[in-house]
């Protein structure tokens, strides 16, 4: 069973500052998901990865699958942005045991 | 394109009760999978569906069920409830089955499950 580790859990910055989310898992993988989930309970899909780096708008997601981490950046932060932030993983048997989910990190961005 | 949909999005039971989840997935999309989100467990895989077949199941005991329709909506079901299946159910679809590897997953906004 893969173990998936967030960091940090609680994060806290200013408007503006550059946001790393951090993410690494046990064993081998065939995707990995980083989802943002919104007050209320709605979860949106950001990014699907299996290898390299994807971008869209401010956000900026990479994997290295060497050392089985990946990593969200969030670029120019805004209040709007404040959120928790998943990262999933698949595994690469097939994907037998469905997703399994970090604990999430919760990123408050202050105006 | 509509989204993901779940009815009810909020739910009240008691114990020992017995409730169903519906779920509605993008049109065309084929694969439904259910998850469970509690504080202190996170989230957690319940099972998923894919041509009215089962196709995965997460660690959870048989009293969790579902079913997929020929028209890919797909229920689950919670018998003889207890106060820690207290929750947020979540589905997500996805164009193929999510056992092939790389797929995408929209989700629903949930169902908001209280057991007193």
């Amino acid at each position: 069973k893969n173990e998936v580790e967030q960091s940090p859990q609680n994060l806290t910055a200013q408007e503006g500052e550059f946001i790393t989310i951090n993410c690494s898992y046990s064993v081998g993988i065939s995707a990995l998901h980083w989802l943002q989930q919104h007050p209320g309970g709605g979860i949106v899909s950001l990014f699907m990865l299996s290898s390299g780096k994807k971008k869209h708008g401010r956000l900026i997601a990479t994997i290295n699958i060497q050392e089985k981490h990946s990593s969200l950046h969030i670029t120019a932060s805004h209040p709007r942005d404040s959120a928790v932030y998943i990262c999933a993983v698949r595994g690469s048997g097939g994907g037998a045991d469905g997703l399994t989910f970090g604990k999430g990190t919760h990123l408050i961005i202050q105006p | 394109k509509a989204g993901v949909t779940q009815t009810p999005r909020y739910l009240i039971k008691t114990r020992g009760q017995q409730v169903t989840l519906s779920c509605s997935p993008i049109s065309g999309h084929r694969s439904v999978s259910w998850y469970q989100q509690t504080p202190g467990q996170g989230l957690q895989f319940l099972f998923e569906y894919f041509s009215e077949t089962q196709r995965n199941k997460g660690n959870f005991p048989g009293r969790f069920s579902g079913r997929q329709f020929s028209n890919s909506r797909s229920e689950m079901n919670v018998s003889t409830l207890e106060l820690g299946d207290s929750a947020l159910y979540l589905c997500a679809s996805s164009l193929a089955s999510v056992v092939s590897g790389y797929n995408e997953q929209f989700f629903g906004p949930g169902t908001r499950l209280t057991v007193l």
